[in-house]
């Protein structure tokens, strides 16, 4: 099974601060990297899928990097609305699997 | 719109059965594979069970291997999860999920239903 390690696991920054959230796979998983947002008491919604390719209606904030073992999620400029947890799942190995996740708290 | 209505939780012994559904529309169904993934509580997501567009392939976490049976009925655009054999480490909410591609298989997720709870307990 590909395990993926998201980190950190809880992330405090202020408005306007960048975030960058991290995702290392035990194994290769290319590109085949998808990252959701999920808000309390919500389903989880599909930010970038491919490691870089934003899904539709996404801002431009969001934006993805990495192949292989190391992918990164990356906020710039962060909004009270982006307070979420946040997974990355991968779609190269089965079974499929996800991230634990990261939490993104806005101070 | 694309809409994911899920149904059929609730509460249920160990070692009981129970049949959630996700009613699909907004795409056409038959053309996507879907998934279900689950949440236990406070937990993080874990992918459950897949089916092919035509129900003919399927796909299972060993978690659920031999105890549950994902299908679906495309003249009425629902997909189910038929879960014996209930254990108390079942309990999550359940989510449907629509595969991202058509012509081609992705397995990735671009919408999700809200989820139905399914407690196991007695």
């Amino acid at each position: 099974e590909t395990v993926l390690t998201q980190s950190p696991a809880t992330l405090s920054l202020s408005p306007g601060e960048r975030a960058t959230l991290s995702c290392r796979a035990s194994q290769s998983v290319a590109s085949q990297l998808a990252w959701y947002q999920q808000k309390p008491g919500q389903a989880p919604r599909l930010l970038i899928f491919d490691a870089s390719n934003r899904a539709t209606g996404i801002p431009a904030r969001f934006s993805g990097s990495g192949s292989g073992t190391d992918s990164t999620l990356t906020i710039t400029s962060l909004e009270p609305e982006d307070t979420a947890v946040y997974y990355c799942q991968q779609r190269s190995h089965w079974p499929l699997t996800f991230g634990g996740g990261t939490k993104v708290e806005i101070k | 719109e694309v809409q994911l209505l899920e149904s059929g939780g609730g509460l249920v012994q160990p070692g009981g059965s129970l049949r959630v559904s996700c009613a699909a529309s907004g795409f056409t169904f038959s053309s996507f594979v879907m998934t279900w993934v689950r949440q236990a509580p406070g937990k993080g997501l874990e992918w459950v069970s897949t089916i092919s567009g035509s129900g003919g392939n399927t796909y299972y976490a060993d978690s659920v291997k031999g105890r549950f049976t994902i299908s679906r009925d495309n003249s009425k655009n629902i997909l189910y999860l038929q879960m014996n054999s209930l254990r108390a480490e079942d309990t999550a909410v359940y989510y449907c999920a629509k595969d991202r591609c058509s012509s081609i298989t992705c397995y990735d997720f671009d919408y999700w239903g809200q989820g139905t709870l399914v407690a196991v307990s007695s």
